[in-house]
Order: C-alpha cells, then structure tokens, then sequence
C-alpha cells in the first residue's frame, strides 16, 4: 500500500481480555517497529523485527506483550490479559533497511481503551 | 541512558511569528537526531534529520534545525509561521546504544493565531 496501515483504529476492551493489533508495513520494507504512546507523552519502543524476525523487543514491558511478524511482512501486536494501563495509542512503523538513519515511516495507531 | 528533553510542552506563536521549538539530548556517542510532526488525526511525519555533515538541516515546510554539539541541543525553527504549521512536534534522536529504535520526547503542541 501506499503507507503504513493499523487496523482497528480504535479498540475498547475490558479488562482482562485478549487483544490483537494489526500492522501492514510499506510493501518491501525489511524493518518494522511497534511503539507505544500514552497521553502526554512521546512515542515509547517496544519491539523492532528485521524481516521475521525479533531483532529488539527490549521495550516489552512485561510477558503480556507478544509480537510476530511470521512473513516478514504484516505484524500482530498481542496483549494478553490487559489491564487499564495498556490504554494508549500503539504506533506501527516501518522502514526501508532498518538502518539508523534510514527514514521510518508510520501508521495513524491504534488507541486502545481498556475499561 | 539516551534521553531526549523537550522544552514547553505548548508554544503558542502568531501568524508570520518566529517559531522555535527547543529541544536537548544526552547521549554519549554521536547521535543521530530527528523532527517529527503529527497532524491532527494523522501519523508520525519525519521533518528533517541529521546524520552526520553539515550541522544546519533543512527540512519540509520551510523548517530548519541546528545541530549544536556543545549544547547537546537540535532546536527547530521557522522564520514565518502559517496556521497550517499547528501540529505536535517531537525530537527523537537515535544511537549505536539504543540500536536503531527511535528515542522521542515528549513532544510540543505548536499553535499558531492569525
């Protein structure tokens, strides 16, 4: 596609509950990101994948929070068991190599609301 | 630890205004440090970015950047502000230490008044 695409845009879950956000990445981009923002605060990383596989995932938080990317291509953000401080937008990344001053470029989110 | 610090979580400017955004960051190896832009409703935007060479970056829409190693500063600006410049603006810089994810700061909400 033309950018980088997060779909739900918007998720309410409740507590407690599994979810799942989607990344489509630019087509032909090797590296893929996933950040987290919360309200009034900068984008926060959470995981960098290189082709299929976890290069980076030293901003998880916690074991509730899984990331694959299986063809190298679209990546799922899971949460499991979420609680009411998951709530933020999740930002979706990707860029062309990976490289540190290669331009990443990103999706509009998800915002997740945990009730 | 590689940190960004972006000063004045909220500048207001006048049309035609000056705009400078500031921004500071620590990192103990040559950073490479960025600009972005989120426009209401609307993704990440990269403005500008420097690497390594000439330490004044130009960018789109007219913005500019300084990189200033004895400050440890990269401030953003612009001669003449346009409402359309409204937006949230972050630094991010980016090190051999943190790998290649981004590092951002808080961001700052820029409005601009006719």
């Amino acid at each position: 596609g033309a950018g980088v695409s997060q779909t739900p845009s918007n998720k309410v879950t409740e507590k407690g509950k599994y979810v799942e956000l989607r990344c489509d990445p630019i087509s032909g981009h090797t590296a893929l990101y996933w950040y987290r923002q919360s309200l009034g605060q900068g984008p926060e990383f959470l995981i960098y994948f290189q082709g299929t596989g976890a290069a980076d995932d030293s901003g998880l938080p916690n074991d509730r929070f899984f990331a694959v990317r299986p063809e190298g291509s679209v990546s799922t953000l899971k949460i499991q068991r979420t609680e009411r401080g998951d709530s933020a937008v999740y930002l979706c990344a990707s860029s062309a190599t990976g490289g540190q001053n290669t331009e990443a470029f990103f999706g509009q989110g998800t915002r997740l609301t945990v009730v | 630890a590689q940190s960004v610090t972006q000063l004045g979580s909220h500048v207001s400017v006048s049309e035609g205004a000056l705009v400078l955004l500031r921004c500071n960051y620590s990192s103990s190896v040559p950073p490479y440090l960025f600009w972005y832009v989120q426009y209401p409703n609307q993704g990440l935007q990269l403005l500008l970015k420097y690497t390594t060479g000439a330490t004044l970056v130009k960018g789109i829409n007219g913005f500019e950047a300084e990189f200033k190693k004895s400050e440890t500063s990269f401030h953003l600006t612009k001669p003449s502000a346009h409402m359309s410049d409204a937006a949230e603006y972050f630094c991010a810089v980016s090190d051999i230490q943190a790998g290649t994810a981004l590092i951002f700061g808080k961001g700052t909400t820029l409005s601009v008044s006719s």
